[in-house]
């Protein structure tokens, strides 16, 4: 089976730009979580979404969303970027009964 | 509330020798434990997890873990380090509750160097 795809794998942007990453989960897999992952704050859950439903989400403002698809690809959008939005930002997807989870390569997202 | 702690943040072995990367963590009820390592500019790979069972579990690329819930540790182990092992290794306790299936807590990640 092909991994956890993360498109694009590299971005910079402006500050008060916006963003969409894009995260392919593999395939069968209906959970799709995201994560944020910085030197000072470590990896920091974003949200997850199963079955085209937000089902847990994480501490971090408004300006970060999300949406899942029905072939259950998903987005996470960032309005307003501010410099400390620069981040790896990791996409990983499980299935219903599995536990663990299936990270992709991440997008790197730099805020100039 | 839960959380996981790496008590280090870099461990040094030479190559052939054992390993052990630490991790206690807080849960309330039973904790779902897993293993991560990350290598540079990657995303994270699944090492092994503990969900129910024998306290010693083996994973990937040799790696295995033991559960120890009077102490509250899930440490990782291996026989005799290789120097590819070396990399950022992750400890993780998924959230409880049938809404946080998809939630997991990490620790602050443990530099691995494993020198020839």
């Amino acid at each position: 089976k092909a991994g956890v795809t993360q498109t694009p794998r590299y971005l910079i942007k402006t500050r008060g730009q916006q963003v969409t990453l894009s995260c392919s989960p593999i395939s069968g897999h209906r959970s799709v979580s995201w994560y944020q992952q910085t030197p000072g704050q470590g990896l920091q859950f974003l949200f997850e979404y199963f079955s085209e439903t937000q089902r847990n989400k994480g501490n971090f403002p408004g300006r970060f969303s999300g949406r899942q698809f029905s072939n259950s690809r998903s987005e996470m959008n960032v309005s307003t970027l501010e410099l400390g939005d620069s981040a790896l930002y990791l996409c990983a997807s499980s299935t219903l009964e599995g536990h663990e989870q299936y990270f992709g390569p991440g997008t790197r997202l730099t805020v100039t | 509330a839960q959380s996981v702690a790496q008590p280090e943040d870099q461990v040094n072995v030479a190559e052939g020798n054992p390993l052990t990367v630490k991790c206690t963590y807080s849960v309330s009820g039973n904790p779902y434990l897993f293993w991560y390592v990350q290598y540079p500019n990657r995303g994270l790979q699944f090492l092994l997890k503990y969900i129910t069972g024998d306290n010693l579990v083996k994973g990937s690329y040799g790696f295995e873990a033991e559960f120890n819930k009077s102490q509250t540790s899930f440490h990782l182990k291996k026989p005799s380090a290789l120097v590819s092992d070396s990399a950022l290794y992750f400890c993780a306790v998924r959230a409880l509750g049938s809404s946080n299936t998809g939630k997991l807590i990490f620790g602050q990640g443990t530099t691995l160097q494993v020198k020839p």
